[in-house]
């Protein structure tokens, strides 16, 4: 079955560098979508990204399709202690739009 | 506000027990889901629900069983059935197709077998 991967399993940075997550899936895809997830608690919906979509941005988030590639990237600008958290991508395909699948998500640390 | 309430938010089962799991929306949505989180992986579709009165079963649903009487409450029973019911359980609901509009999610209940 299709499956969001994402790279890298664990990031590490600096406040004020810039943090990019890939994922990347085996089918064609009507949608693909990113969530954050704080330690313990519940995702929170960042980004909707449609297959006739090449990039979308939302404050200091910029996402990127490439859907020749199956690939995406989450742009993280001037990073912050508060962004520590982990990443998931989610994608739908075309076997029903109640079905989605997440991937095992980037760990992101961002220091002070 | 609106949003998703999950309750308890620590749950403690003993071998051979049922428990359920709440999760109550005022959102509105007409679907609701329940997802499996363990360590270091995505999510499972247990359940979800499209309707009122009618739920279908997600990639990993033995064990566990839901109801939907009313459009705001979607409980989650882990059975004694389910072999290794430690882990993290997600509610979310959507509009329509969460793929489409995407999720909004709960708060999550940690269920630990003692």
């Amino acid at each position: 079955s299709q499956q969001g991967e994402e790279d890298p399993q664990a990031l590490s940075i600096q406040e004020g560098e810039n943090a990019t997550m890939n994922c990347s899936y085996k089918t064609s895809i009507n949608n693909l979508q990113w969530y954050r997830q704080n330690s313990g608690r519940g995702l929170v919906h960042l980004i909707l990204i449609r297959s006739n979509e090449r990039e979308k941005h939302s404050g200091r988030l910029r996402v990127t399709l490439d859907t020749s590639k199956k690939s995406s990237s989450l742009l993280i600008t001037a990073s912050r202690a508060a962004d520590t958290a982990s990443y998931f991508c989610a994608t739908d395909g075309n076997t029903g739009g109640f079905k989605t699948i997440f991937g095992a998500g980037t760990r992101l640390f961002v220091k002070a | 506000d609106g949003g998703i309430t999950q309750s308890p938010k620590y749950l403690f089962r003993k071998e051979g027990q049922n428990v359920t799991l709440s999760c109550e929306q005022n959102l509105n949505h007409d679907a609701m889901y329940w997802y499996r989180q363990d360590p270091g992986q995505g999510l499972r579709l247990i359940y979800y629900s499209q309707i009122v009165n009618d739920f279908q079963k997600g990639d990993i649903a033995e064990g566990y069983s839901v109801s939907r009487e009313k459009k705001e409450s979607f409980p989650l029973t882990v059975t004694s059935a389910q072999k290794n019911p430690t882990a993290f359980y997600l509610c979310a609901s959507s509009i329509g197709q969460g793929s489409n509009y995407g999720y909004t999610f709960g708060s999550g209940t940690r269920l630990t077998v003692v």
